[in-house]
């Protein structure tokens, strides 16, 4: 079945603890993409990948990092984790530009930082 | 930045009853798409719409541009309960490398039995 996966689901953490979602989509997508959904702001980009080792800042970069070393995997890492980063967090991804092409969206990480 | 506004940020309306939501944008556009979102859940490619494009048709769902306003409408006939959900459209723009995407806050729309 074509999907992308986030894992965990449910992450609940302390202030300074480093974490990492996964992503990974079964698709062969070229373009991948990280979003937080926050009440009243609806979806903001953090960073995107155009492909394997093409990555760049979107909307709300601050405090997060990716990576894209396989087509298959964008993990987002948060090195230092701060309570305004508690969010519902989504990845996705489409075959190529996202403009043009619809996205596959993840279930969402429900991320809490205390 | 916002790019995309949806208006009203909640509709309720009965089953049978059209629906109506809008989308504003500030910048010139590549394409402008929407999604659907069931609480809590990823969100669902519905339409997409080219800046070339004025209207488009996808089973009950209706889709127009207007990019000399910088605004486009989703209209679904004949709402059905299941179609109670969070509605957001999305614009494309250039990046350093790329396209990125910006989402609207989105619509909370309400069909009621």
């Amino acid at each position: 079945e074509a999907q992308v996966t986030q894992n965990p689901r449910y992450l609940i953490t302390v202030t300074g603890k480093k974490l990492t979602v996964t992503c990974s989509q079964n698709m062969n997508h070229e373009y991948m993409s990280w979003y937080r959904q926050d009440p009243g702001l609806g979806l903001r980009q953090i960073y995107y990948s155009m492909n394997v080792e093409v990555t760049d800042k979107g909307d709300v970069p601050e405090g997060y990092k990716v990576s894209r070393k396989e087509k298959r995997n964008f993990p987002l890492i948060l090195e230092s984790p701060s309570p305004n980063q508690t969010s519902l967090y989504f990845c996705a991804s489409s075959l190529r530009l996202a403009g043009d092409n619809e996205q596959f969206f993840g279930p969402g990480t429900r991320l809490t930082v205390l | 930045s916002q790019q995309g506004e949806e208006d009203p940020q909640a509709l309720s309306i009965q089953e049978g009853e059209n629906a109506t939501m809008n989308c504003s944008y500030k910048t010139s556009i590549n394409n402008l798409q929407w999604y659907r979102q069931n609480s809590g859940r990823g969100l669902v490619h519905l339409i997409l719409i080219r800046s070339n494009e004025r209207e488009k048709h996808s089973g009950r769902l209706r889709v127009t541009l207007d990019t000399s306003k910088k605004s486009s409408s989703l209209l679904i006939t004949a709402s059905r309960a299941a179609d109670t959900a969070s509605y957001f459209c999305a614009t494309d723009h250039t990046g350093n490398y790329g396209q990125n995407f910006v989402f609207g806050p989105g619509t909370r729309l309400s069909v009621l039995p």
